[in-house]
């Protein structure tokens, strides 16, 4: 079964600072990926997506991900972090073809300190 | 863009009461609609497949008595919480592809569910 591993629970990182998030799939083919953010209480907001193409994928907010199929992984990056950028940071996955469901990672929680 | 709305966003309700979770898709159509489950601090959890026009299929342990699925329209699925304990406690998103798919899924701002 397809899986998606965030091997980090909680960062913390100074505003200003750099920040990268780990997404780890497992699954036999290439599934569409997706970065979500969601703040306390609230729903969930889509940063970026692959689907294919170019690798390097920009989203909202000044966040990027880059997908390396010789890692399987799917890393959020963005170069200086914002004190609103504290939330909660889902990675997720579907599979390539029809009506099928994401599969979430367990989350990262980013703090961000002055 | 596409949007999904969700309506309660909270509800409170006492023990052994039955509440009715509404998810609409605005603008497309939805044959297909996923119901999530998010525990305090966790992962938001597949629950079941709402299909317009034929049965909900249930994730393995979610209690397909319990959590009564309707999609009677393109545009509407219902989750209806059965006789609601303190353990359903959860907050609840429901969410939709696009037709055609396009492998994005659209979703609601979700419902928080307090059962006392």
């Amino acid at each position: 079964a397809q899986s998606v591993t965030q091997p980090d629970i909680h960062i913390t990182v100074s505003e200003g600072a750099s920040l990268e998030l780990r997404c780890n799939y497992s699954y036999g083919a290439t599934p569409y990926l997706f970065w979500y953010v969601q703040s306390p209480g609230q729903g969930l907001q889509l940063l970026l997506k692959y689907f294919s193409g170019d690798t390097l994928v920009q989203g909202i907010k000044g966040f990027e991900a880059e997908f390396k199929r010789s890692q399987s992984s799917f890393n959020l990056r963005k170069p200086s972090v914002h004190w609103s950028d504290a939330a909660e940071y889902f990675c997720a996955v579907a599979l390539l073809s029809g009506n099928t469901p994401l599969v979430f990672g367990k989350g990262t929680r980013l703090s961000v300190i002055a | 863009g596409a949007v999904v709305s969700q309506h309660p966003s909270r509800v409170i309700c006492k023990s052994g009461t039955s509440v009715k979770i509404e998810c609409r898709s605005l603008d497309f159509q939805a044959t297909t609609m996923f119901w999530y489950r998010q525990f305090p601090k966790q992962s938001l959890m597949l629950m079941a497949t709402s299909n317009e026009g034929s049965k909900a299929t249930y994730e393995q342990g979610v209690e397909k008595d319990k959590f009564l699925i309707n999609h009677a329209s393109l545009t509407l699925s219902t989750l209806t919480v059965t006789s609601a304990h303190p353990e359903d406690s959860s907050f609840y998103i429901c969410s939709a592809p696009r037709f055609p798919n396009t492998g994005e899924l659209f979703f609601g701002e979700g419902s928080r569910l307090t059962v006392l």
